[in-house]
C-alpha cells in the first residue's frame, strides 16, 4: 500500500545551520506529495507541495523536489532560525482525486540560538 | 469562520464512557475530514464528508467510532464505550470540493481515556 517514511528524529540545530529532513515513499500510483508543519499548540499546516515529478515545492526558504527516480521528496533550508522549532509531516496523495492523505510519522525540530 | 474550530480542546474520559468531539469547518468549505493522531505518530484517515454525504469511512477503526454532519455544515465525532487505544488527538480538517491538497487543519482535540 501507500506509505511515507520520514527520518527519526528529533532533530536539533544552531540557529543558521543547514537543513535536512529526509522523506521517502512508495505509492503504486503518481502521488502528489507534501510537507506540513506543526507548530506548538497550533493545527496542521501546509508548507510547501509538487505534484510531480522533478517539481520543486517552495516556502518560508522550506524547499523539496520530487525525485521519482529515488522516491523522495526531502525537505531543505539553508539557513534555519529559532522560529522553525515545530514538528514536520511529510505527506501524500495517491493520485489525482484522490481525498486520503498518507502521513508520515512526524518529524521533531528544534532550532537552539 | 476564521479557521476551523474544534471543541473540547482536552477531554479525560473514564474507559467505557461516550465522548462526543465536535468540528466546525471554514464557512463554504463542503469537504470535511477526520483523523486520528497517535502519540508521536503522524496523523492517520478516519472519515470523509462531502456535505452531509459520508463518502469514505474506511478508516473508523470498529463500530464503536461514529461520525455525522446532518446539516453540511458541522460535524460531531463519536466514541462509544471508549478504550485506552483510543487515547489520541483527533484533527478535523476542511476544503473546497476536490482540493485534499488545500486542507486546513483545525488544532484538534486531546483525547485521554483513563
Amino acid at each position: 500500500g501507500d506509505s511515507v517514511t520520514q527520518m527519526e528524529g528529533p532533530v536539533t540545530l544552531s540557529e543558521e545551520a543547514f537543513l535536512t529532513i529526509n522523506c521517502t515513499y512508495t505509492a503504486t500510483g503518481y502521488p502528489s506529495l507534501f510537507w506540513y508543519v506543526q507548530y506548538p499548540g497550533e493545527g496542521l499546516q501546509l508548507l510547501l507541495k509538487a505534484t510531480k515529478a522533478d517539481d520543486k515545492g517552495s516556502n518560508k526558504g522550506f524547499e523539496a523536489t520530487y525525485r521519482k527516480e529515488t522516491t523522495s521528496f526531502h525537505l531543505e533550508k539553508g539557513s534555519v532560525q529559532v522560529s522553525d522549532s515545530a514538528v514536520y509531516f511529510c505527506a501524500l496523495l495517491p493520485r489525482q482525486g484522490a481525498q486520503k492523505l498518507v502521513f508520515g510519522q512526524g518529524t521533531r525540530l528544534t532550532i537552539n540560538p | 469562520g476564521a479557521g476551523v474550530s474544534q471543541s473540547p480542546r482536552y477531554k479525560v474520559a473514564k474507559r467505557g464512557q461516550d465522548v462526543a468531539l465536535r468540528c466546525d469547518p471554514i464557512s463554504g468549505h463542503v469537504s470535511l475530514f477526520w483523523y486520528q493522531q497517535a502519540l508521536g505518530q503522524g496523523p492517520e484517515f478516519l472519515t470523509y464528508f462531502q456535505n452531509e454525504a459520508q463518502l469514505d469511512k474506511s478508516g473508523l477503526p470498529s463500530d464503536r467510532f461514529f461520525a455525522e454532519r446532518p446539516e453540511g455544515s458541522v460535524s460531531t465525532l463519536k466514541i462509544q464505550r471508549t478504550q485506552q487505544e483510543d487515547s489520541a488527538v483527533y484533527l478535523c480538517a476542511s476544503s473546497l470540493p476536490g482540493q485534499a491538497e488545500k486542507l486546513f487543519f483545525g488544532s484538534g482535540t486531546q483525547l485521554s481515556v483513563l
